[in-house]
């Protein structure tokens, strides 16, 4: 069974740092590009960033580039967002989701964590 | 930026009817990459559609995608009591892979 776990949310002050975790288990993490989307409180979906199975392709969204960054541990079958210079408007639930084989949509999400920047 | 626009915003029918639901690209959608989500209240989001028409594993054959291009289309015929709920649609064809806003389907 697919399973993917956030960790690492919480109340931060704008400005400062968080770095998420996305634990995976039930398939071969290795395999599957993985994602980071946000959901604000009430609101739509907003697809976050994206990583090929090796790491060694990323891609973000217009509103976190430069601030935020991809990354992950195929040897702890691990994802990670690291969120640095955080505004009032990145508060959100972040899940993680996993891509199928081969193509780029999102076949299975982690229940999120909550991040809060307010002072 | 591909901006995508879904329409309407809500949706008010009966169960047993069709929902048609409509999600437009502001430039074409490279190779059809454009999927469907359904998201419940409390819940995770779904994937249905992937590829613009190809249903997801476990996916009922009620639901369908349809379209191409900057035109595309989530039909659930005779639509019953759980598929209730808000559906998003997402280019992922090029960088950023951006969502629509959303449709609610609500019970009339």
């Amino acid at each position: 069974e697919v399973q993917l776990v956030e960790s690492g949310g919480g109340l931060v002050q704008p400005g400062g740092s968080l770095r998420l975790s996305c634990a995976a288990s039930g398939f071969t993490f290795t395999s599957y590009a993985m994602n980071w989307v946000r959901q604000a409180p009430g609101k739509g979906l907003e697809w976050v960033s994206s990583i090929s199975t090796g790491g060694g392709s990323t891609y973000y969204a217009d509103s976190v580039k430069g601030r935020f960054t991809i990354s992950r541990d195929n040897s702890k079958n691990t994802l990670y967002l690291q969120m640095n210079s955080l505004r009032a408007e990145d508060t959100a639930v972040y899940h993680c989701a996993k891509s199928p084989y081969g193509d780029g949509s999102l076949d299975y999400w982690g229940q999120g964590t909550l991040v809060t920047v307010s002072s | 930026e591909i901006v995508v626009t879904q329409s309407p915003g809500t949706l008010s029918l009966s169960p047993g009817e069709r929902a048609t639901l409509s999600c437009r690209a502001s430039q074409s959608v490279s190779r059809s990459y454009l999927a469907w989500y359904q998201q419940k209240p409390g819940q995770t989001p779904r994937l249905l559609i992937y590829g613009a028409s190809s249903r997801a594993t476990g996916i009922p054959d009620r639901f369908s995608g349809s379209g191409s291009g900057t035109d595309f289309t989530l039909t659930i015929n005779r639509l019953e009591p759980e598929d209730f709920a808000v559906y998003y649609c997402q280019q992922y064809g090029s960088s950023p892979r951006t969502f629509g806003q959303g449709t609610k389907v609500e019970i009339k």
